[in-house]
């Protein structure tokens, strides 16, 4: 069964240094999504992505995370400086288009599990 | 935007009862609701949605049921096991290319053998 990959799986990383998540979608689906899941909470959506354009960004804090996903394949995030409450799990997940009424759902990866020290 | 809020926050049954876990939705316009359970140290896998065309579906030992008047679903689970034990989480999104899944906080569900 296809998955959607990420990586590292777990990262440490001292406050004001940079940091970078990477994720491959599985393939062909055009939506990619990176969400943030603060333990003990649900994921929060940080950035959408349609094939290689951001259709939605407002939760992403544009100072010091950007993402990318430049053929419109795999993305990357990065955080830099990183602060200590950026402690989190980042999940990549996608799907074909959304959540259409065809009928697509979203597919989370493992994550990347990020302390910042 | 999408508030969705989930009852209680942890659920402890004796393996081979049945859990029912609720939730809450505030925007009218969504029609796309699934359930995801969570392992630790994992990713959300999904393990069952319903739309708003349907009250309710099922899937084995798992069930959701829907009521838009009231705006809320909820997830049943039949004969429950040990390896049930997870954290669920509820969400709701708008459907679209461009629709955003909210989620609930989530709830620890704990099967005692």
């Amino acid at each position: 069964e296809a998955e959607v990959a990420q990586s590292p799986r777990y990262k440490i990383t001292e406050k004001s240094q940079a940091v970078a998540f990477w994720c491959d979608p599985i393939s062909g689906h055009a939506t990619l999504y990176w969400y943030r899941q603060i333990l003990g909470q649900g994921p929060e959506l940080l950035v959408q992505f349609q094939d290689e354009s951001v259709v939605d960004d407002s939760q992403l804090p544009k100072d010091r995370f950007s993402a990318e996903r430049l053929k419109g394949v795999d993305s990357t995030l990065k955080i830099q400086p990183a602060e200590l409450g950026d402690s989190a799990m980042y999940l990549c997940a996608s799907s074909l288009a959304g959540t259409s009424a065809s009928g697509n759902t979203i597919y989370f990866g493992e994550g990347s599990w990020l302390t910042v020290v | 935007g999408e508030n969705v809020e989930q009852h209680p926050s942890t659920l402890s049954v004796q393996e081979g009862d049945s859990a029912v876990i609720k939730c809450t939705y505030s925007d009218s316009a969504s029609n796309y609701f699934p359930w995801y359970k969570q392992e630790l140290g994992k990713g959300p896998q999904l393990i069952i949605d319903i739309r708003s065309n349907v009250g309710e579906k099922k899937d084995q030992r798992i069930a959701v049921t829907l009521n838009k008047t009231a705006k809320h679903f909820s997830l049943h689970i039949t004969e429950t096991q040990p390896e049930d034990s997870a954290v669920y989480f509820c969400a709701a999104s708008r459907t679209g290319a461009n629709s955003k899944l909210t989620f609930g906080k989530g709830i620890t569900l704990s099967v005692r053998p």
